[in-house]
């Protein structure tokens, strides 16, 4: 089946720096990618949807100029955290829609974890 | 709006009971899809089912079953002679159809399921 990978899969960084998570359809193309961050014991939140050649869509609360997303082909998107603080601690997870013949699918990464200190 | 309520926070049971796990959703589409998600420790969310609006028909696999009732906006799953490796955190979640293609996943606030030996 359809595969959705990340990188990195962890990453702990300095507070003030930035970290980049790239997300990755590995065998199939998308347009359309969604971001969710999942905090500790929490559920998964929408973040932002990532369209392919256009600017992504940020849900309400989240701070477009702090997480940028870049969706710059059919196969990748990436999730910039700039100057990273401590609150941004979280699971990030992105998912990717497609469709065979018949059955949509929703597929998702494993997930980055970022710690930042 | 959408909505999915998972009213059971965390559950607790012993190996070879059977657990049902509540789903109640709202959504004034017609057309949209329903999902559970089991997350164990690592984080990575694994795929259990995907039910479109229009098939209210129950399924069963293995020690897995989902009820899925129209009428009372409920798609809940329910697991047989429970097991260790069943302890996770279960996720439902809701999403619509539009444009050909799959909206984002609206999730639920999760379960956290512990079976004791």
């Amino acid at each position: 089946g359809a595969v959705v990978s990340q990188h990195p899969s962890w990453v702990i960084c300095k507070s003030g720096t930035s970290v980049k998570i790239e997300c990755r359809s590995l065998d199939f193309q998308a347009t359309t990618m969604f971001w969710y961050r999942q905090f500790p014991k929490q559920s998964l939140m929408l973040m932002a949807t990532s369209n392919e050649g256009s600017k992504a869509t940020y849900e309400q609360g989240v701070e477009k100029d702090k997480f940028l997303i870049n969706h710059a082909s059919l196969t990748l998107s990436t999730l910039t955290v700039t100057s990273a603080h401590p609150e941004d601690s979280s699971f990030y997870i992105c998912s990717a829609p497609t469709r065979d013949r018949v059955l949509y699918e929703q597929y998702f990464g494993p997930g980055t974890r970022l710690t930042v200190t | 709006a959408q909505k999915v309520t998972q009213a059971q926070t965390e559950i607790s049971v012993v190996e070879k009971e059977d657990v049902t796990l509540d789903c109640v959703y709202e959504t004034r589409d017609t057309t949209y899809y329903l999902f559970w998600y089991k997350q164990p420790p690592s984080g990575e969310l694994v795929f259990l089912i995907r039910r479109n609006s229009f098939d209210e028909q129950n399924e069963i696999s293995g020690r897995y079953s989902w009820n899925f009732q129209k009428s009372t906006s409920s798609f809940n799953f329910t697991i047989t002679a429970s097991q260790v490796v069943d302890s996770a955190v279960y996720f439902c979640a809701l999403s619509e159809a539009y444009g050909g293609s799959q909206g984002n996943l609206i999730f639920g606030k999760g379960t956290k399921l512990s079976v004791k030996p």
